[in-house]
């Protein structure tokens, strides 16, 4: 079975300083990883999805995340926070196309002036 | 081009009425899934239908919950004598397949659903 962890429920960050959003999943089979942002009363954007090849993925809005298959992990990363960064974010992981995904309980970040 | 798109995009019901809801995935997508959004439980998976295949209802929470997919394109979930715990956004969201097209994983959502249960 397949399972992801967020760590941190609430993620509270400066503008311009570092967002660094933590995703851990237990797959038994590789995994196909995802990230999600999810505004006020809209639908789930994805960020950037990490699949085989390069395990450093680059998204939409200068999001960025690593796939480090020895930890488990597919943290997502934006190098300078912007007030329209905040929403709440959700990783997934699934392990083949076209199969449901399996949501992390989804962190929301908040970007303080 | 256009996106998933859902209706209503809000319903007020009575406890004990059935629901339905609906969902027009992306042209040409074969893949198309119900999830549900709620405050105690996440993002939940409820159904999932590819090409002719039949469903996986493998995420459905009770027998009041059913949907159909007429014609490979739009889909409906019904949800019978409904129940405050059925509150909640229902969300869709499709996908295509295609062999050694990567972008295959990629699940497209809609603006959901949301269900409010009196």
């Amino acid at each position: 079975a397949q399972s992801v962890t967020q760590l941190g429920s609430h993620v509270s960050v400066s503008e311009g300083a570092l967002v660094l959003l933590r995703c851990n999943y237990s797959s038994s089979v590789p995994p196909y990883l995802f990230w999600y942002v999810q505004y006020p009363n809209q639908g789930l954007q994805l960020l950037l999805k990490y699949t085989t090849g390069a395990t450093l993925v680059k998204g939409i809005n200068g999001f960025e995340a690593e796939f480090k298959k020895s930890e488990t992990s597919f943290h997502l990363t934006k190098p300078s926070a912007h007030m329209s960064d905040a929403a709440e974010y959700f990783c997934a992981v699934t392990f083949s196309g076209n199969t449901p995904l399996v949501f992390g309980k989804g962190t929301r970040l908040s970007v303080i002036a | 081009g256009a996106g998933v798109s859902q209706s209503p995009s809000n319903k007020v019901t009575e406890k004990g009425k059935d629901v339905e809801l609906r969902c027009d995935p992306i042209s040409g997508h074969t893949a198309l899934y119900w999830y549900r959004q709620s405050l105690g439980q996440g993002l939940e998976f409820l159904i999932y239908f590819q090409g002719n295949s039949a469903p996986d209802k493998s995420g459905l929470p009770s027998d009041r919950f059913s949907a159909e997919r007429t014609g490979g394109s739009v889909s409906t979930l019904t949800i019978q004598r409904t129940q405050q715990e059925d509150s909640a956004v229902y969300l869709c969201a499709s996908s295509f397949l295609r062999p050694l097209d990567t972008r295959s994983y990629e699940q497209y959502f809609g603006p959901g659903t949301r269900l409010t249960v009196t």
